[in-house]
């Protein structure tokens, strides 16, 4: 069984601080993994996308990859209100399979 | 360019009715994808299609579910009779080639 697992939150962060969203998954040769982001009543949103171990940077995000671990984190610099909102974990475990989502992370940043 | 589009954005049937979803990709795009997502649950996938055809349909629930995307343009979910357990939220999404997923805004669909 595919899986992808997330802390469902809330997870509250005051304002301008660093924001930490985990997700593990449970199969080691998986290869794409995906960060999107989705505000309430919206469509998911694509926010980072991440192939090889290590950190990728985005702007104020910064997708970190650990395939020995089956570890993938989303930090979110500088922490605005406007980032509250549910952030899902994807995984694509091989070839052609599809798009597997964790349940989210709910994100609220305080003013 | 224009996004995914989902119609309707909400629906409200009875159990035992018949509800038709539709999904409009991006232009272009021959993938798409249906998922859904039940209260308190992950977004599931429920199948795919390359243009016309069904790649992938190993998400569908069972048979009440019938999904098609004649002409490789947009794609219809019907489902037929609606059972409760069905309500949820239903997202399309679409893709070209290795791309990543692009989603619709859902069809938000509740059975009473």
């Amino acid at each position: 069984q595919k899986e992808v697992e997330q802390n469902s939150g809330p997870l509250s962060v005051p304002e301008g601080a660093i924001a930490s969203l985990n997700c593990t998954y449970s199969d080691r040769g998986s290869q794409s993994f995906f960060w999107y982001r989705q505000y309430s009543g919206k469509s998911p949103e694509l926010i980072m996308s991440i192939y090889s171990n290590g950190d990728k940077e985005d702007g104020r995000f910064t997708a970190q990859l650990n395939k020995a671990s089956q570890y993938v984190s989303l930090l979110i610099r500088d922490s605005q209100p406007s980032d509250s909102a549910t952030y899902l974990c994807a995984v694509i475990f091989s070839g052609n399979t599809p798009l597997v989502f964790g349940k989210g992370t709910r994100l609220s940043v305080i003013a | 360019e224009a996004g995914v589009t989902q119609f309707p954005s909400h629906s409200v049937i009875e159990k035992g009715q018949t509800v038709t979803l539709r999904c409009d990709p991006i232009s272009g795009h021959d993938n798409l994808y249906w998922y859904r997502r039940v209260m308190g649950k992950e977004i599931k996938f429920l199948l795919h299609f390359v243009k016309e055809s069904k790649q992938d349909e190993s998400g569908m629930p069972n048979n009440r579910f019938l999904a098609e995307r004649t002409g490789g343009t947009y794609s219809t979910l019907k489902v037929q009779p609606a059972e409760l357990e069905d309500s949820g939220v239903y997202f399309c999404a679409s893709s070209q080639g290795l791309s990543p997923l692009h989603f619709g805004n859902g069809t938000r669909l509740t059975v009473t």
